[in-house]
């Protein structure tokens, strides 16, 4: 299985700034399966990048991805208020599917 | 629009059993692998299972398999999840979820809202 670990645990950032979240994976992971997503409280997750680099559809731009190997990297270039809540990396080119333990990125 | 709408959750003793369904319109059920996912109160995401569009494929997590089965009736566009001896580490909201492609290896775009299970005595 290969595990994803995430950090920080917690980013405490102020609105306007800039947000870097880490995901390093156990093994290689092929940048066309690694995603992230973000969730907000009482909600589902919502799918912001996958394939590494690339939005979903509806995504700002504020939002890139970028990475290879076994360290990825989702920068969050201007905070904007909907944009605190937690972030999960996965990868989804081996079975077992698996999920990082998750970020959250809380208003400073 | 794609819709996922997921059924079935409660309350169960532990070593009972129960069967999630998810309902699924606004696209060609058929063509898509299906994922469940769930995530303990105040957790982290954790994958659980996933099936093929036609059903022939289906991969477990550890933790689960051989206690879960993931099956679905493309006739109904559902999806199901039945559970068996189930542990109170099992409580969790369960999501059902759909790839962003029609391949094996796609990233979730869709997913329902959840149906809670709990499992206590």
């Amino acid at each position: 299985e290969i595990v994803l670990t995430q950090s920080p645990g917690t980013l405490s950032v102020s609105p306007g700034e800039r947000a870097t979240l880490s995901c390093k994976t156990s093994q290689n992971v092929y940048t066309t399966y690694l995603a992230w997503y973000q969730q907000r409280p009482g909600q589902a997750p919502r799918l912001l990048i996958y394939g590494t680099s690339s939005r979903a559809t509806g995504i700002p731009d504020r939002f890139s991805g970028s990475g290879s190997g076994t360290d990825f990297t989702l920068t969050i270039s201007r905070l904007e208020p909907e944009d605190f809540a937690v972030y999960f990396c996965q990868q989804y080119g081996t079975s077992p599917w698996t999920f990082g333990q998750g970020t959250k990125v809380e208003i400073k | 629009q794609v819709q996922l709408v997921e059924s079935g959750g409660g309350v169960v003793q532990p070593g009972g059993s129960l069967r999630l369904s998810c309902g699924a319109s606004g696209f060609t059920f058929n063509t898509f692998t299906i994922h469940w996912v769930r995530q303990a109160p105040g957790k982290g995401l954790e994958w659980v299972a996933v099936i093929s569009s036609d059903g022939s494929n289906k991969h477990y997590a550890d933790s689960v398999k051989g206690r879960f089965t993931i099956s679905r009736d493309n006739s109904k566009n559902t999806l199901y999840l039945e559970m068996t001896n189930l542990g109170t580490e099992d409580t969790a909201l369960y999501f059902c979820a759909r790839g962003l492609s029609t391949g094996w290896y796609s990233a979730v775009q869709y997913w329902g809202q959840g149906t809670l299970v709990t499992v206590s005595s």
